[in-house]
């Protein structure tokens, strides 16, 4: 079946832009994570949506990053007023909430932002 | 959640054993060792967790030492396409619990 998608792949920004990343999890699945990974880095948890509650935004790195999941499947992170040390690739997983297959996160291949 | 100590780079011909080590001496009792890898401009893959039993499944084998505080990971005979950064996670709870910390991870070159 399909797996975790994201998009766009790719997005150029220059500083001082908002930009918009689009997740979508796997078909029934409850939970959904975002992380930031930097060059050369393991990635980092950025925020956790249980359906379409924001139950974990303790990874947000500042007020410019603001998540949502309004209907509980397809999730948008925001980014306003980039900076430069806002270029990461953007990861998205989704996880069954329970089951033979509730410990297992299935990650997307990722969005990669450069601000110049 | 516990810290863990991975090598940073390891390398492993073709057709052998790959085995990862990871250290946990904080590990608590409820705490579970994850495997995942991440393949070049991937996103992370899982591939194995245990509790304190060794654990075995189609991609991997993993063992977990008796005081718990360090695992191996053992890809049974490498092949290049797993060539890849492994991460050793520890995490409490089981199925349920949520976030995922990542180190760094060691990167492990098969060699042809």
């Amino acid at each position: 079946g399909a797996g975790v998608s994201q998009s766009p792949r790719y997005k150029v920004a220059k500083r001082g832009q908002d930009v918009a990343l689009r997740c979508d999890p796997i078909s029934g699945h409850v939970s959904l994570f975002w992380y930031q990974q930097a060059l050369g880095q393991g990635p980092e948890f950025l925020t956790y949506f249980q359906n379409e509650a924001q139950l974990d935004k303790s990874g947000l790195p500042s007020d410019r990053f603001f998540a949502e999941r309004p209907e509980g499947s397809v999730s948008t992170l925001k980014i306003q007023r980039t900076q430069q040390e806002d270029s990461a690739v953007y990861l998205c997983a989704s996880k069954e909430r329970r089951g033979p297959s509730s410990y297992e996160q299935y990650f997307g291949p990722g969005t990669r932002l450069t601000v110049t | 959640d516990a810290k863990t100590t991975q090598p940073p780079s390891m390398d492993c011909a073709e057709g052998r054993a790959a085995n990862l080590p990871c250290n946990h001496s904080t590990i608590s009792g409820n705490e579970y060792v994850y495997w995942y890898r991440q393949i070049h401009s991937q996103g992370p893959q899982y591939i194995i967790h245990g509790l304190k039993n060794n654990e075995t499944n189609e991609m991997a084998s993993l063992i977990i030492t008796e005081d718990r505080k360090s695992s191996t990971l053992i890809l049974p005979h490498a092949t290049l396409r797993d060539t890849a950064v492994y991460y050793c996670i520890v995490r409490a709870g089981g199925p349920g619990a949520q976030k995922l910390v990542f180190g760094q991870g060691t990167r492990l070159t098969i060699n042809p």
